[in-house]
């Protein structure tokens, strides 16, 4: 079982339009959970980070947590043909000192 | 002024050389990384510096060795290339934090190295 899954995608949703993004993890101990993106040929950049269970804001952007059901996603609301990228989702675990990494959903915005 | 550097951009070889990559950042981080992000975007852990002290080695092939000379400087030297190497390769920095959550902060990485062996 891999650490941190997430469906490859891509994920196609039509401009203005809410794209779900999904992220389980294997580590039941994980306490940090960050999501971050990454345009064709470019580095990861973080968008979003969440640490405790529920909802967190930023702009268009909600992170997700439910840790007893070890889960994780963002939301992105009214989406742009500018989201159009591989969303990765990292984790880190208890005294683990580096982030461990899904293999990322590509997201495509239709205009 | 680029916060997380890496040369070179771009790296072709052939199998059995021996090449390095170098990574500098000026953001005052105590922490450094090298992941490696092969085709299909998986990006994995390979090491880990704090404060030029190796704290992750994960499996990784003896061939690869990285270096510290100070904590704004990991170097990758990759001996003996293979075909499988072929990836590109991130540099990345953090400022620690042990006794706070979370304990990485947030990853500032480099624009990456591709290597492609022949």
């Amino acid at each position: 079982q891999k650490e941190v899954e997430q469906n490859s995608g891509p994920l196609s949703v039509p401009e203005g339009a809410i794209a779900s993004l999904n992220c389980t993890y294997s580590d039941r101990v994980s306490q940090s959970f960050f999501w971050y993106r990454q345009y064709s040929g470019k580095s990861p950049e973080l968008i979003m980070s969440i640490y405790s269970n529920g909802d967190k804001e930023d702009g268009r952007f909600t992170a997700q947590l439910n840790k007893a059901s070890q889960y994780v996603s963002l939301l992105i609301r009214d989406s742009q043909p500018s989201d159009s990228a591989t969303y990765l989702c990292a984790v880190e675990g208890v005294g683990r000192r580096a982030l461990t990494f899904g293999s990322g959903t590509r997201l495509q915005v239709q205009p | 002024d680029t916060a997380v550097s890496q040369t070179p951009k771009y790296l072709v070889t052939q199998m059995g050389n021996d090449k390095s990559i170098k990574c500098e950042q000026n953001l005052g981080h105590d922490t450094m990384y090298w992941y490696k992000q092969d085709s299909k975007k998986f990006l994995k852990i390979m090491f880990s510096y704090n404060n030029k002290e190796l704290i992750i080695n994960e499996t990784v092939p003896n061939r690869f060795s990285p270096k510290s000379p100070d904590k704004a400087h990991l170097n990758l030297h990759i001996n003996s290339l293979e075909l499988g190497d072929s990836a590109v390769y991130f540099c990345a920095s953090s400022h620690s934090r042990e006794a706070e959550i979370p304990n990485t902060g947030e990853l500032f990485f480099g624009e990456g190295s591709r290597l492609t062996v022949l």
